[in-house]
């Protein structure tokens, strides 16, 4: 079964950077997935489509300091130089047949 | 403008149906697929259902099999989702989403249903 597994919480400092992780469950760790920032009391929002080789394609507008990786069944979301409004939910997605499947989030807190 | 906007939600009585629409703009509506994805108050991401550009076939999530038909009209540039036999777990907010170069996410409505 296609399962994507995240850490409930992350925080980091202003100013710091954050990696979070997503992982794919066993016989999927060549698939790809997308990254989406979920802002207080605002839709998702588009990050990055990240491949299992580590390269990716970001969204039109996402800032540099956003960027991904790759390491066997884990795939990563580094945010560099914190904000505070990337203070947000992040969460991680990938396709089936027809259909999407997501992981459960992360909360990243910026402190 | 490349946009997505979502309307029909409301409040409903257990039981009851819904229509939601998913009106797009700003690209070729009929060349992509289209997805519903659904959010319980503090919840995740649910996808919900998909269809095809051109309607050809469509998926849905177990949880809302038998009861939503996804549907779309090309000639309106826009998608539907029909919701019959609701329950209290359906409340959430609804958002269409199509994959285009990057994936375009509309703002969102809410649904509860509540007596």
């Amino acid at each position: 079964q296609l399962v994507l597994t995240q850490s409930p919480s992350a925080s980091a400092s202003l100013g710091a950077s954050v990696k979070l992780t997503c992982t794919l469950s066993s016989g999927h760790s060549s698939y790809a997935i997308a990254w989406h920032q979920q802002q207080p009391e605002k839709g998702p929002r588009y990050l990055m489509k990240l491949n299992s080789d580590g390269s990716h394609s970001k969204g039109d507008g996402i800032p540099d300091r956003f960027s991904g990786s790759s390491s066997g069944a884990e795939r990563y979301l580094t945010i560099s130089s914190l904000q505070s409004e990337d203070e947000a939910d992040y969460y991680c997605q990938t396709w089936g047949t027809g259909i999407l499947v997501f992981g459960g989030g992360t909360k990243l807190t910026v402190l | 403008q490349v946009q997505l906007v979502e309307s029909g939600g409301g409040v409903v009585q257990p039981g009851g149906s819904l229509r939601l629409s998913c009106a797009a703009s700003g690209f070729t509506f009929s060349s992509y697929g289209m997805h519903w994805v659904r959010q319980a108050p503090g919840k995740g991401l649910e996808w919900v259902a998909f269809i095809r550009y051109d309607g050809s076939n469509k998926y849905y999530a177990d949880s809302v099999k038998g009861r939503f038909t996804i549907s779309r009209d090309n000639s309106k540039n826009t998608l539907y989702l029909q919701m019959n036999s609701l329950r209290a777990e359906d409340t959430a907010v609804y958002y269409c989403a199509v994959p285009l170069r990057s994936m375009l996410w509309g703002q969102g409505t809410l649904v509860t249903v509540s007596s």
